[in-house]
Parts: structure tokens; sequence; C-alpha cells
């Protein structure tokens, strides 16, 4: 049962571009969404959140919009960088409970 | 450095061997995960500990797998006979709080042969 969804394996964006990754859940009970963002051989590491009380959240190059009606969140990267390359994964979760992540999108950017 | 540890980053093992990995958390988070990572997925959770208390074990944690968590300090994730399909990254993270972003490691990249 995948409760948090990327449905776009692969993203590629020309470098200056916008990014933008999305994110689907099915649990209404999560409260607290993370993006991470993940190298090769390297564990995730934490990019931005937002709480279900707010429908957006900036952090420099990088905002996340959320709509619980939907049940989508995006992450919004401006202007992308050849270092934005990597794999970007949704992560939510519920009261004091673990994180669920989703399966990731790999972002390239393009020169 | 005062990032989370894992060590060792690599290990080759012939299935049916015993593998036990170390997770050294930052000094003042008390709460302590373990997830793994497979390719093409996103780390899925295993256990998490609260201090010394192991509070919860996923469904994929069989009874080959164990972890510890004693003094509350590092965590060590055991694997008894191990299966090919263990082969994956295990990744384990600290936190303060429960609401508070997860600090990961680096992983360990088991392969088992």
């Amino acid at each position: 049962d995948q409760q948090v969804k990327q449905n776009s394996p692969s993203l590629s964006v020309q470098e200056g571009r916008i990014s933008i990754l999305n994110c689907d859940y099915t649990n209404s009970m999560f409260d607290y969404f993370l993006w991470y963002k993940k190298y090769p051989a390297e564990g995730p590491t934490f990019l931005i959140s937002i709480s279900s009380i707010k429908d957006k959240n900036e952090d420099g190059r990088f905002t996340v919009f959320l709509n619980k009606s939907a049940k989508h969140l995006s992450l919004h990267i401006v202007p992308s960088q050849p270092g934005d390359s990597a794999v970007y994964f949704c992560a939510a979760s519920w009261g004091n409970e673990k994180l669920t992540f989703g399966t990731g999108t790999r972002l390239t950017i393009i020169p | 450095d005062t990032g989370v540890s894992q060590d060792p980053r690599h290990k080759i093992t012939k299935r049916g061997q015993n593998v036990t990995f170390r997770c050294d958390p930052i000094s003042e988070h008390n709460r302590l995960y373990w997830y793994r990572q497979t390719l093409g997925q996103g780390p899925e959770f295993l256990t998490y500990f609260q201090n010394e208390a192991q509070l919860e074990k996923s469904r994929l944690l069989s009874d080959r797998f164990s972890a510890e968590r004693p003094k509350g300090s590092f965590s060590t994730l055991e694997i008894q006979r191990t299966e090919q399909g263990d082969s994956a990254m295990y990744l384990c993270a600290s936190v303060s709080g429960g609401r508070e972003k997860l600090f990961f490691g680096s992983g360990t990249q088991l392969s088992v042969l």
C-alpha cells in the first residue's frame, strides 16, 4: 500500500529553468510533509518541510506547495542549477509517527 | 563531525552469513530510526528507538533481523542467515523530537552473494 506516491520516476530540466516535482498521498491523517534530496551512495539530506496548517513554504530557491483537498504537494526549484541533479524524495508523517517516503524522482539538470 | 555515522559503508557477504551494522546518532538525539532502501524505491521504515526502548518494528523486519540500542546511544542492526533479498542500503537516522526533520547517515550498502 503506497501511501506516498511520486509518479514521475525522472525529470530533465534546462539549467536556469524551473523544476517542478510532484507528490501525491492517500492517508488523510498526514499533517507534516518533507522533501529530501539524495546523491548516489549517500544518505538523504533534508531540503524543506511544510505543516498542514500552511499551503506554501519557501527557503531560498526552494518552495513547497501543499494542496490538502487534492492530497498533493509539489516542490519548485527556481532557478535550477547543475548541483540540483539528484533523486528527490517526498515524505509524510502524522502525530509522532515515522516518515513514509515516496519512490523518488530523479532530477537531471541539463547545462 | 557531529553528523550520523554508519559503519561499515559497504558489506559483501555470502548467503547464510550473519552481518551487523552500527549507527552512531547525533549525540543529543533521543530517537533513532533504521530504514532500508532498495533500487528504485524510497526508504522503507524498519524500526525505531526512543532512547534505549524499541518502540515500533515494521512487518518488513523478519525474525532474522534484530536491532538494539544499549544505553540509548549507538545502535546495531543484525541480520542472521542473510538472503539475497536482504541486499539493500540500510540507512540510520536520528532526531531530537518527534516532529523535526530526520538526519540520515550515509548508509551501509549490503550485497548478499
